[in-house]
């Protein structure tokens, strides 16, 4: 299956601030990328899908002017958590799948905590 | 719409017990269905998957076979170990892996 990893793993920010978080396909050419938000002991919950090259589509209910997404290359996807809030704080996992996948490859996860 | 259900945990089991977690799914058409697994502080690993009815999926010695007949995915490990405490999650697709829908999620807590 393919690599992904995303950047940083863990990240603390004041509250106001904007966090980016990276999510790179090492080997894989995504075509399409996911991401996902995680809370405490629940499941992952889908925010939007990216197609490279296009704008996001977002779940209902999921911010897009807070939560940005970029999908610039087949390797590359970026989600912008702007003028954070503690209730932001969480798991925000990414994913990839492409053309010939029948399944997602997930990242590792990044934790926010917003303080 | 569709959707996944998943028995509720915790699950405590003492190592070298067997394993079920039970899933159940509601879909249209004939969903691929997945079983994946994420241990304390980590994203999400495929641990099996199956892509049409009786098929068994199989990894680790970790097994589910679908059922068409009872819209069934449950898990199951002959014998389980310490390092398998993790949450496990049942997935459908319906699009070849490009909209995934979760359960809950089930936490496995093993004992030594």
């Amino acid at each position: 299956g393919a690599v992904v990893s995303q950047h940083p793993s863990r990240v603390i920010c004041k509250s106001g601030t904007s966090v980016k978080i990276e999510c790179r396909s090492l080997d894989f050419q995504a075509t399409t990328m996911f991401w996902y938000r995680q809370f405490p002991k629940k499941s992952l919950m889908l925010m939007a899908t990216s197609n490279e090259g296009s704008k996001a589509t977002y779940e209902q209910g999921v911010e897009k002017d807070k939560f940005l997404i970029n999908h610039a290359s087949l390797t590359l996807s970026t989600l912008t958590v702007t003028s954070a809030h503690p209730e932001d704080s969480s798991f925000y996992i990414c994913s990839v799948s492409g053309i010939g996948a029948n399944e997602q490859f997930f990242g590792p996860g990044t934790r926010l905590t917003v303080l | 719409g569709d959707s996944v259900t998943q028995m509720e945990g915790p699950v405590t089991l003492s190592e070298e017990a067997f394993l079920t977690i039970n899933c159940t799914y509601t879909a249209t058409g004939y969903p691929s269905l997945f079983w994946y697994v994420q241990y304390p502080g980590e994203g999400l690993q495929l641990l099996l998957k199956a892509t049409k009815a009786d098929d068994k999926g199989s990894n680790k010695g970790f097994e589910a076979t679908y059922r068409k007949e009872t819209t069934s995915f449950h898990l199951e490990k002959g014998s389980v170990q310490v390092s398998d405490s993790a949450v496990y999650f049942c997935a459908l697709s319906n699009t070849g892996g490009f909209k995934t829908i979760f359960g809950a999620g089930t936490r496995l807590f093993v004992k030594a």
